[in-house]
């Protein structure tokens, strides 16, 4: 049990263009998701929270028009990095967190290169 | 401030040798903590979630226990694929339930 996927694992686009990112829970239900970000050697940056139906919430520093956040559903959320710069490369991961509880399960993650 | 620090940072153990990771933590209000496996170009993988002090979970070779200020995740016998970044996470009654990361213990068995 409980599941996350994410897609693509990989992705290689040009500068300039936006690239989405697909976040699911396979068996449960997720009112809140997070995406994270991770460089090499590195531990996670959360970068926004969401909550299904709701507007996401933004950690300090990260542009919200830039990374854009979706949570239409309880099994998905996307994150579209748009006009992506190579300085956006990097592995972003999603985790999914079920309604009262406090553990949260992560995805395989995404590779982004923007070349 | 809540804080995580993960020791040591890396550690490298012959197969079947038992050995500790050590997360010590200070935090207001625990609700959580939470240790996670990931491998390289990997998402991490759920392992344990503890809740109060004196607590302790097993799984296979793995045995994570908790006190006051630290946890240490015990590996008995390891064997080459338990190999991996051991991370810890601590849940914090503020923050806004965002979780407070260690740096990881990066494990390396051999054969």
């Amino acid at each position: 049990g409980a599941v996350v996927s994410q897609h693509p694992s990989w992705v290689i686009c040009k500068s300039g263009t936006s690239v989405k990112i697909e976040c699911r829970s396979l068996d449960f239900q997720a009112t809140t998701m997070f995406w994270y970000r991770q460089f090499p050697k590195q531990s996670l940056m959360l970068m926004a929270t969401s909550n299904e139906g709701s507007k996401a919430t933004y950690e300090q520093g990260v542009e919200k028009d830039k990374f854009l956040i979706n949570h239409a559903s309880l099994t998905l959320s996307t994150l579209t990095v748009t006009s992506a710069h190579p300085e956006d490369s990097s592995f972003y991961i999603c985790s999914a967190r079920e309604q009262s509880q406090e553990t949260q399960y992560f995805g395989p993650g995404t590779r982004l290169l923007v070349l | 401030e809540d804080q995580v620090t993960q020791s040591p940072e890396a550690l490298r153990l012959q197969e079947g040798e038992s050995s500790s990771l050590n997360c010590s933590y200070t935090v207001s209000g625990l609700r959580g903590l939470f240790w996670y496996r990931q491998d390289p170009g990997k998402g991490p993988e759920f392992l344990f979630t503890l809740y109060s002090a004196g607590e302790e979970k097993e799984k296979e070779r793995l045995k994570a226990t908790l006190t006051k200020k630290e946890s240490f995740l015990h590996i008995t016998a390891p064997k080459p694929e338990d190999s991996a970044t051991y991370l810890c996470a601590v849940l914090g009654a503020g923050n806004n339930r965002k979780l407070i990361w260690g740096l990881g213990t990066s494990l390396g068995v051999n054969p």
